[in-house]
């Protein structure tokens, strides 16, 4: 059972905006940033979103992420049928001196 | 630009010790701004965090780990290095390496090796 909690499925139709919640606690989310992860089928986690609302170069603005106190969420809006794939949040946990990784979520783009 | 790759077994037996290695090309290991992390996703499952290493060899683990684990560096072949010991069949998995930037205003894996399956068998 991972620490952090994500709904295990999302969907949603092309142009559509979906979000994706993260739910942890004070020694986490509550106290360092979230970052995103998305995971193509097939292939490696790449980062999505770091320090709850920023895009690494080259990741379009439809993605965005927000937090707010133990939880945080992440926007896809025009949906595209290339979104479709696993959504991770993650965070430090101060409390186990490490990384914890939600548990996942699958976006369908149906 | 900088690429992570990791090599190793494909196949460890039940109780033996689980090694791989991730080389670092394109760029040095021995940056203040980075540590050096594996992570792991059993067959059909989430991501879960194994430890970090810093260039100057010091370490943190996953504490659900930490007995068994163990993280390297060798800066001069720039590659970082992984041993897990006493492997049963819920420690098969795609194994990744990856860059963690420690930055104030960013601490993230931003960098991830393609991955490599290891499956515990006999």
């Amino acid at each position: 059972q991972s620490v952090m909690t994500q709904p295990p499925s999302a969907s949603g139709t092309p142009g559509q905006r979906v979000t994706i919640s993260c739910a942890g606690s004070n020694s986490n989310i509550g106290s360092n940033a979230v970052n995103w992860y998305q995971q193509l089928p097939g292939t490696a986690p790449k980062l999505l979103i770091y320090s709850e609302n920023q895009r690494p170069s080259g990741v379009p603005d439809r993605f965005s992420g927000s937090k707010s106190g133990t939880s945080a969420s992440l926007a896809i809006s025009g949906l595209q049928s290339e979104d479709e794939a696993d959504y991770y949040c993650a965070a430090w946990d101060d409390s186990l001196n490490g990384v914890v990784f939600g548990g996942g979520t699958k976006l369908t783009v149906l | 630009q900088v690429q992570l790759q990791e090599s190793g077994p494909g196949l460890v037996k039940p109780s033996e010790t689980l090694s791989l290695t991730c080389t670092v090309s394109g760029g040095s290991i021995s940056s203040s701004s980075y540590y050096w992390g594996w992570i792991r996703q059993p067959p059909g499952k989430g991501l879960e965090w194994i430890g970090n290493v810093y260039y100057s060899g010091s370490t943190t683990y996953n504490p659900s780990l930490q007995s068994r684990v163990s993280l390297s560096v060798n800066p001069s072949k720039s590659q970082f290095s992984l041993k897990l010991t006493s492997v049963t069949a819920a420690d098969t998995a795609v194994y990744f390496c990856a860059r963690r930037v420690d930055l104030r205003q960013q601490k993230a894996f931003d960098l991830w090796g393609q991955g490599t399956l290891v499956r515990v068998s006999s």
